[in-house]
């Protein structure tokens, strides 16, 4: 298996920019997570999706940050317009079943200039 | 308010003796624990896991001890080798409302180095 799937894996952008982060979950897990890392909060969940639907957002920071999940293969985070805060690693995790272990991908290391 | 503490941000020890390493927590809630080994460059990995009913899980190198009075647990590596070397994370769970436990807060992580 090829595991959790993350494109780009480094991405620097200036402010105002718009950032599209991509995530390929594995293949039959059902439950998807977006984490960013940061010094000074650690790992921190944004967002959590089941079945392709979100059902908690409250990690989300503000409203220049969006998920999606069009299908069981594929979610996108968007910051729009970014800003040097949101630099940070940023996780994309899946499990089969929300509670049991989730697997994360490599990550995106974002850098806003 | 850190809901998960990690204390220590380093640790180091010789190849081949214990590593200890240390977690808190204040949620009363919380009743699931885990901890997440990580490489550089790489996300982090599962390692090893106890529910609240135990006091202890073990996985040959690696034991978890829960003490739920003191909220505080630790990671045991025995004997411990070089290529444990990485950043260790200590997540904890509650169920939900919803039936599920799926929201993982994590502590901020300590880095090990064994040295040969």
């Amino acid at each position: 298996d090829a595991g959790v799937i993350q494109s780009p894996r480094h991405e620097v952008t200036e402010m105002g920019q718009e950032v599209t982060l991509r995530c390929k979950p594995i293949s039959g897990h059902n439950s998807l997570f977006w984490y960013r890392q940061t010094m000074m909060r650690g790992l921190e969940l944004l967002i959590y999706f089941n079945n392709n639907v979100p059902i908690d957002d409250s990690g989300m920071p503000e409203d220049r940050f969006s998920a999606k999940m069009p299908n069981a293969s594929f979610s996108t985070l968007k910051i729009q317009p970014s800003e040097p805060r949101d630099s940070a690693v940023y996780f994309c995790a899946s499990t089969s079943r929300a509670g049991n272990t989730q697997y994360f991908g490599p990550g995106t290391r974002l850098t806003v200039l | 308010d850190q809901q998960v503490k990690q204390n220590s941000p380093s640790l180091s020890v010789q190849e081949g003796r214990i590593s200890i390493l240390n977690c808190d927590y204040t949620n009363s809630m919380f009743d699931y624990f885990l901890w997440y080994k990580k490489y550089p460059a790489e996300g982090p990995t599962f390692l090893i896991s106890i529910s609240s009913i135990k006091d202890k899980n073990e996985d040959g190198r690696f034991t978890v001890f829960l003490n739920k009075s003191a909220k505080h647990l630790s990671l045991h590596i025995v004997p411990s080798q070089p290529g444990d070397s990485a950043v260790y994370f200590c997540a904890a769970s509650a169920i939900s409302s919803g039936g599920s436990n799926y929201k993982l807060t994590f502590g901020k992580g300590t880095l090990l180095t064994v040295n040969p």
